[in-house]
């Protein structure tokens, strides 16, 4: 079946640093993604998505970057400040037509060191 | 605009007893979905309901089960519950039930099973 899988469960940045976490998925076919961040006693929040015919995409401190040949994606936080800690999700949104459901990576707990 | 609203937000209940779960989408959305969340498993997609119809299941016993209303509203019902379905369970709504449209979380309910 599908899967998703983060490369790192932890990651520690200074603050201001930049920070970059890593992402693999399994399934070809998926051509849509979504990266959530998850702050405790919270539900998912939204941060960035991106579609298969882009490479990169931009938002506000955030870049995504989507590799299809090797099915891996990566999140970007600039300039990392204390209220970036929190988990952070990838999230495969299956293949248009057919998502109805997320496939969620195990996670990356990131803490902004002061 | 109000978002996702999950009722109630802490359960505990004892192992064999049942429990029903509430969910409220954003004004306007159609979709729901059901995850649990578990530090061993993450998150996993429980089920997907559009216009009152289950459209999709994850692979979860039949223990769970859930509904939607002809308000959009949505209830999961867990019975003879057991220990390991303790977690968060994460209620998510959409305009129309696909991934790349769009998922808003809720805050969950935490569910403690003793």
């Amino acid at each position: 079946g599908e899967s998703v899988g983060l490369h790192l469960p932890t990651l520690s940045v200074q603050e201001g640093d930049n920070s970059i976490i890593n992402c693999a998925y399994s399934n070809s076919a998926s051509d849509y993604f979504i990266w959530y961040k998850q702050e405790s006693g919270k539900g998912p929040q939204f941060i960035i998505d991106i579609r298969s015919n882009m490479d990169k995409r931009q938002g506000q401190r955030v870049t995504v970057l989507l590799n299809k040949t090797v099915k891996h994606l990566s999140l970007q936080i600039a300039a990392t400040q204390p209220g970036d800690s929190a988990v952070y999700f990838c999230a495969d949104g299956g293949s248009s037509g057919s998502a109805r459901q997320l496939t969620f990576g195990s996670g990356t707990q990131l803490t902004v060191l002061p | 605009k109000a978002g996702v609203t999950q009722t109630p937000r802490y359960l505990i209940k004892t192992r064999g007893q049942q429990v029903t779960l509430s969910c409220s989408p954003i004004s306007g959305h159609r979709s729901v979905s059901w995850y649990q969340q578990t530090p061993g498993q993450g998150l996993q997609f429980l089920f997907e309901y559009f216009s009152e119809t289950q459209r999709n299941k994850g692979n979860f016993p039949g223990r769970f089960s859930g509904r939607q209303f002809s308000n959009s509203r949505s209830e999961m019902n867990v019975s003879t519950l057991e220990l390991g379905d303790s977690a968060l369970y994460l209620c998510a709504s959409s305009p129309r039930g696909a991934a790349n449209y769009g998922y808003t979380f809720g805050s969950g309910t935490r569910l403690t099973v003793v």
